[in-house]
Order: structure tokens, then C-alpha cells, then sequence
């Protein structure tokens, strides 16, 4: 199992560029998340997904789009960049939300908005 | 509102035993998580407390006290290794994690 795997690992955008950062997971879990992580912060979830074609969102969820059509893949999407979006994002996927709370997390995508 | 208190950075020698404090203000959480990360690395998950007491992992425990809000992460035989960040987390009954800030991990030789 390759477990969560994301893509681009960096990437700069210019200010108003657009981009999708893609998240895949090959262990079927049912909940994926997306979250932005700030240099010496926490991890701040920006939306969740709860399986196929369900989402929803989280602490921080302005700026920013989700679709998850699949199992597998729970996409991000970014309109508009604007340099406040720097910072680096994990895609985490757990079993369930209930009563297991281990999270996988990607490797994330540093990503500089200049 | 929703968050929970670490200490930023917390200092302790090679082989000796540490206490990462993890203090919440919020109704409806349960559940407590810890992970670590290392620098430039993703989180990887510790242990997670459903319940009041203590939950033992090898060299790493984690304690909850659901009453008075409060639990910590205790790593004990220290190794240099284990300098890192680590952080609680808490799931609240929307089913949304809520991560602390995060407590630097500094081991000295």
C-alpha cells in the first residue's frame, strides 16, 4: 500500500492563479481531510469528507473548493491564490471518524503564493 | 469556542523522561490524540485516549482527565530521535479534529 499520496510536493502560484492539489489514498477509507499548516502553527482543517460525494466544512474553509467523487480522491482546489494561502497542506484519511482516530497523512504540497 | 493549550517548547535531556501538557476549553470534545512530526515531515499518529487514564505504548503514554479538561503525553528513555513537535488534538461531535499549537521537543546530549 502506498497509503495517502499527494501532489505537486511545492509548487508557486502567482497571486489570482488557480490550482488543484490532488490527495489519493489506496486504503479505502471512508474519511479524508484537508489541512493547511502554518511555519511553528498547528494544523488547521480546511474540509472533510465523510465518503463518496459528501463534504463538508472545516475551521478555515475560504478560498478554497473540495469534490470527492471516488473513495480514493479528495481533491483541493484553490481559486483566486492570494498570498495569505502559503503554507503547507497535508491530506490526512482515516477508517472512520468514530471510534478510530488514527490519521494517515499525506507527505503535503508546500505551496508559495508571491 | 474550541481550542486546546500547549507549551511551545519544552527542553529535556537524552534518556531522562518528559511531560507534554495538553489543556482543552471547549464542551464536546471527546477523545484525545497526540502525533508527532518531525521537521519537514508529516504528522504521524501517538496514541488517542477515549477514555480517563492511562494509555501506555511502548516507551510513550498518554494520560486523560475528561473532568478536569486536561491530558498529556509522556515519553520516557529519551532519545535524540525523538526531538520533534507533538501535538493533541481533539475531535469534537462534528467530527472535526482540532489540533493544538504544537510543543517543540529540544533533547539535549
Amino acid at each position: 500500500n502506498a497509503g495517502v499520496t499527494q501532489t505537486p510536493k511545492f509548487r508557486i502560484l502567482k497571486i489570482g492563479q488557480s490550482m488543484t492539489l490532488q490527495c489519493t489514498q489506496d486504503m479505502n477509507h471512508n474519511y479524508m481531510y484537508w489541512y493547511r499548516q502554518d511555519p511553528g502553527m498547528g494544523l488547521k482543517l480546511i474540509y472533510y469528507s465523510v465518503g463518496a460525494g459528501i463534504t463538508d466544512k472545516g475551521e478555515v474553509p475560504n478560498g478554497y473548493n473540495v469534490s470527492r467523487s471516488t473513495t480514493e480522491d479528495f481533491p483541493l482546489r484553490l481559486e483566486l491564490a492570494a498570498p495569505s494561502q502559503t503554507s503547507v497542506y497535508f491530506c490526512a484519511s482515516s477508517p472512520t471518524g468514530g471510534s478510530s482516530y488514527e490519521q494517515y497523512f499525506g507527505p503535503g504540497t508546500r505551496l508559495t503564493v508571491t | 469556542g474550541q481550542s486546546l493549550e500547549q507549551p511551545s517548547e519544552v527542553t529535556a535531556v537524552e534518556g531522562a523522561i518528559v511531560q507534554i501538557n495538553c489543556t482543552y476549553q471547549t464542551s464536546g470534545f471527546y477523545g484525545l490524540s497526540w502525533y508527532q512530526q518531525h521537521d519537514g515531515g508529516a504528522p504521524t499518529f501517538l496514541s488517542y485516549n477515549a477514555l480517563d487514564g492511562l494509555e501506555e505504548t511502548g516507551r510513550f503514554s498518554s494520560f486523560l482527565s475528561r473532568s478536569d479538561s486536561y491530558g498529556y503525553l509522556l515519553l520516557q528513555e529519551l532519545q535524540m530521535k525523538d526531538s520533534a513537535s507533538y501535538f493533541c488534538a481533539g475531535m469534537n461531535r462534528d467530527d472535526k479534529i482540532i489540533f493544538g499549537k504544537g510543543t517543540r521537543l529540544h533533547i539535549l546530549p
